[in-house]
This record gives structure tokens, sequence and C-alpha cells, in this order.
């Protein structure tokens, strides 16, 4: 079955540090990528995505990920991290070619991001 | 553009009574979604809807159902509310077709049983 991992529920860094996010998913075809944040009482947010060429992409608020393909990742990172980052980051991915021409996101499990100042 | 809009923002039932969360959407997106989040488990989704007058299970059906009469809103109901569906419900839209497929989420409704 596909299924996207975020291994890490918790992540604890120090304000100005720097963080990676892990996310890993389970398919035969390169689907699309997606992170989003969910600052506390509201709703996801688009970070980035990733669909085709360059495995390096860049999203706002100064996040990048990139895609290894051999690795079946897709990982977050922030070069320096601060208090107003303090989120839940939410992975997800998109399967084409499923039946009828419709498509379901898959997310995964989230990972909460704390900074200490 | 208000983007994705939910109604009401927050509500306390009683086990047994019913009620009906309203999305709306203004960005003409085809595809919409219902989602639960509770604690440690990520979002799951309830129903969605490819387009206007379709809807579909997702991973989390029972004791739900919705509605897509318009293209731009998207009803779910729970007809006799249970514990269970304490939660917090978001509702997302996104383009379908040939893409882009990212979704635009709205602010979420929190729902307490009791």
């Amino acid at each position: 079955a596909q299924s996207v991992t975020q291994p890490d529920i918790h992540i604890t860094v120090s304000e100005g540090a720097s963080l990676e996010l892990r996310c890993n998913y389970s398919y035969g075809a390169t689907p699309y990528l997606f992170w989003y944040v969910q600052s506390p009482g509201q709703g996801l947010q688009l970070l980035l995505k990733y669909f085709s060429g360059d495995t390096l992409v860049q999203g706002i608020k100064g996040f990048e990920a990139e895609f290894k393909r051999s690795q079946s990742s897709f990982n977050l990172r922030k070069p320096s991290v601060q208090w107003r980052h303090a989120a839940e980051y939410f992975c997800a991915v998109v399967l084409l070619g499923l039946p009828g021409g419709s498509y379901i996101p898959t997310f995964g499990r989230g990972t909460s991001l704390i900074v200490h100042p | 553009n208000a983007g994705v809009t939910q109604t009401p923002k927050f509500r306390v039932l009683k086990t047994g009574q019913s009620m009906t969360l309203l999305c709306a959407q203004d960005m003409n997106h085809e595809y919409m979604y219902w989602y639960r989040q509770d604690p440690g488990m990520g979002l799951r989704l309830i129903h969605y809807s490819v387009g206007e007058g379709t809807t579909a299970k997702g991973e989390v059906p029972d004791g739900y159902n919705v509605s897509r009469l318009k293209k731009q809103n998207f009803l779910l109901g729970l007809e006799s509310a249970a514990p269970s569906q304490t939660s917090v419900y978001f509702c997302a839209s996104a383009t379908g077709g040939e893409g882009p497929y990212e979704q635009y989420f709205g602010p979420g409704t929190r729902l307490t049983v009791t």
C-alpha cells in the first residue's frame, strides 16, 4: 500500500540553528510531492511542491526541499530557524494515474517543530 | 479572494444531535475534501468530491454524509453526533484535472460532542 512516512513526531531546535525534516514515500513511480505548514489553530498552508525538473525546490518563508529518487525522500530544510517557525509540518504526495482520473493526496502524520530561544 | 472558508468555527453538540458544516471556496476549484484532524493521527480523509454533484468516500466516512450541489460549496453532515466525532475538521480544495494539485485549506471547525 502507498504510504508517506515522517519518522520524527517532534523535533526541537534552538533559534538560529538549521533544520531538516524527513519525509519518505513508498510508491513505484515518482509522485507529486508537497510540504505544508500548520501554525497553531490554523489550517494548512503550502510551503513548496515538486513535480519534475530540478530536484532542489524553493518555497515560501525561506524553506527548501530536495527530492532524492534513490532514497524515495523529500526532506524539508531551513538554514536558520526562528521562533515563528514553530508549527506542525506535513509532507504529502499525489500519485498520478489513479482510476477515473481523480487523485487523493496522502499525508504523513506530521512533525511538530519546537524552537527554543 | 477569500479562498476557502468554513462555517462555523466552533461548535458543541450533545450526543445524538445533528449538524452541518459548510465549506465554501471562491477559486473555481473542481476538487473539494473534508478531513478530520486528531492528535497523533495526522489528517484523515472523510469524503471528497471531484466536481459538482459528485461525492466519494475517503478513509473514515462512517457517521458522515456530504453533498456538493454547487461547485463552490461542500457540506459535511453529522446525522447523529457521537463523542468519537470530537475533532477539528478541515475543508480543502484543489484545481484537479492536469494539476497543479496543491490543496488550499480552510481555517478549520473545532467540534466537541459531549
